[in-house]
């Protein structure tokens, strides 16, 4: 069985440029989740998907920050324009119905560096 | 609020000693605990998780991990370790009602010394 994927593994960008990163969850997955982890802290929530509708985007910095996953597959997440403080490793996760004692199967993740 | 206390940054243990990587956790409501494991430059991976029922929990290349309730703890153990076993270990909780969010704590470095 295939993994989550995600691209580009890494990117360098120049403050209050935009970056996009993409995530293919696992086959039949309904539920997709992006989390950032910033160096030396835990991955922390930025939005769910429920098939291509958001559950929780409480989290998301949405000034800057946008995601989506509009045929219920794959997702985007956006930053534009990208601060200092974004430089993280952005994870993708996803889980088969989205129940809270679902595990959650991850992606290797996008490193991002922001100069 | 809702979270999750790992004490220790780093541990270190000697292969074939026993090891217990610590994880406390805060949450409203009963909960459910997970850990994961990350090696570098890779995802997450699941380990194991407490849902209801034994408080001895079996996971993932031989690792277990113990719910204690009064005490809110939910430590990871295995009691052989082995070189393969260093990597980041993550505790993560969710509360069963309210926040669907899954917390996770700050990680506990495990090192295996040959």
């Amino acid at each position: 069985e295939a993994g989550v994927a995600q691209s580009p593994r890494y990117k360098i960008i120049e403050k209050r440029q935009s970056v996009a990163f993409w995530c293919n969850p696992i086959s039949g997955h309904a539920t997709l989740y992006w989390y950032q982890q910033i160096l030396g802290q835990g991955p922390k929530l930025l939005i769910q998907f429920q098939n291509n509708g958001v559950v929780d985007d409480s989290q998301l910095p949405k000034d800057r920050f946008s995601a989506e996953r509009l045929k219920g597959v794959d997702s985007t997440l956006k930053i534009q324009p990208a601060k200092l403080e974004d430089s993280a490793v952005y994870l993708c996760a996803s889980s088969s119905q989205g129940l809270r004692d679902n595990e959650q199967f991850f992606g290797p993740g996008t490193r991002l560096t922001v100069l | 609020a809702q979270s999750v206390a790992q004490p220790e940054d780093q541990v270190n243990v000697a292969e074939g000693n026993p090891l217990t990587v610590k994880c406390t956790y805060s949450v409203s409501g009963n909960p459910y605990l997970f850990w994961y494991v990350q090696y570098p430059n890779r995802g997450l991976q699941f380990l194991l998780k407490y849902i209801t029922g034994d408080n001895l929990v079996k996971g993932s290349y031989g690792f277990e991990a113990e719910f204690n309730k009064s005490q809110t703890s939910f430590h990871l153990k295995k009691p052989s370790a082995l070189v393969s076993d260093s990597a980041l270990y993550f505790c993560a909780v969710r509360p069963q009602t309210g926040a669907n969010n899954l917390f996770f704590g700050t990680g506990t470095r495990l090192t295996v010394i040959p």
